[in-house]
């Protein structure tokens, strides 16, 4: 049982290199978000979507691009890495509009990225 | 726009005590509000959840939580911790505007259960 699943999980990238981020899960959910975690910053939305071929701006989206080509997959790229998003990446899914439980979210188990 | 206070950032209990973490939040209208646990190395999991109804909600892993409005308040409480609920833990409310379901989280509270 799956769940959602991270790709890569450690990544260490220079100043300026470009890199994506692959999430995918297997619970058939509609909605997908990309959050970052920071020391004593909690989890900040960067992007999220609402569907297939639908792709919205969270809190702090500058810096990273997502696509969501297929209802399973979510990416996040970083097109010009810079030292200020070392961070972890968490990639989370959940049931769509008309859900039962709205804000159920379901984490993968986060991607550690280093920017030097 | 919607926000989550966690005032404590790290806290320790000795285990068999009891818990109680803070989370105060800011919105508009009624909340939808959540507790997440996050262990080392993990994703989050979700611990409860209010939406309406019973102030008082029940959770997993023996864990509650008390809505009360008057104090814009969702405190998490266990009567007696164990050595495994050592963990961070996040408050969050539900933000629906836009679609999406999105989540605001709180900063974390860091819980160190001492043997």
């Amino acid at each position: 049982n799956a769940g959602v699943t991270q790709t890569p999980k450690f990544r260490v990238l220079k100043t300026g290199q470009s890199m994506t981020l692959l999430c995918a899960q297997d619970m058939n959910h509609e909605y997908m978000y990309w959050y970052r975690q920071d020391p004593g910053m909690g989890l900040r939305l960067i992007h999220y979507s609402v569907g297939e071929g639908t792709t919205a701006k969270g809190e702090v989206p500058d810096g990273y691009n997502v696509s969501r080509l297929k209802k399973q997959n979510f990416l996040l790229g970083l097109e010009s890495a810079a030292p200020s998003q070392t961070s972890v990446y968490f990639c989370a899914s959940s049931y769509g509009k008309g859900s039962g439980s709205p804000g159920e979210l379901f984490f993968g188990e986060g991607s550690r990225l280093t920017v030097l | 726009a919607q926000s989550v206070t966690q005032p404590d950032i790290h806290i320790t209990v000795s285990e068999g005590a009891s818990l109680e973490l803070r989370c105060n939040y800011s919105y508009g209208a009624t909340p939808y509000l959540f507790w997440y646990v996050q262990s080392p190395g993990q994703g989050l999991q979700l611990l409860l959840k209010y939406f309406s109804g019973d102030t008082l909600v029940q959770g997993i892993k023996g864990f509650e939580a008390e809505f009360k409005r008057s104090q814009s308040s969702f405190n998490l409480r266990k009567p007696s911790v164990h050595w495994s609920d050592a963990a961070e833990y996040f408050c969050a409310v539900l933000d629906i505007t836009g679609g999406g379901n999105k989540l605001t989280f709180g900063t974390g509270t860091q819980l160190k259960v001492e043997l």
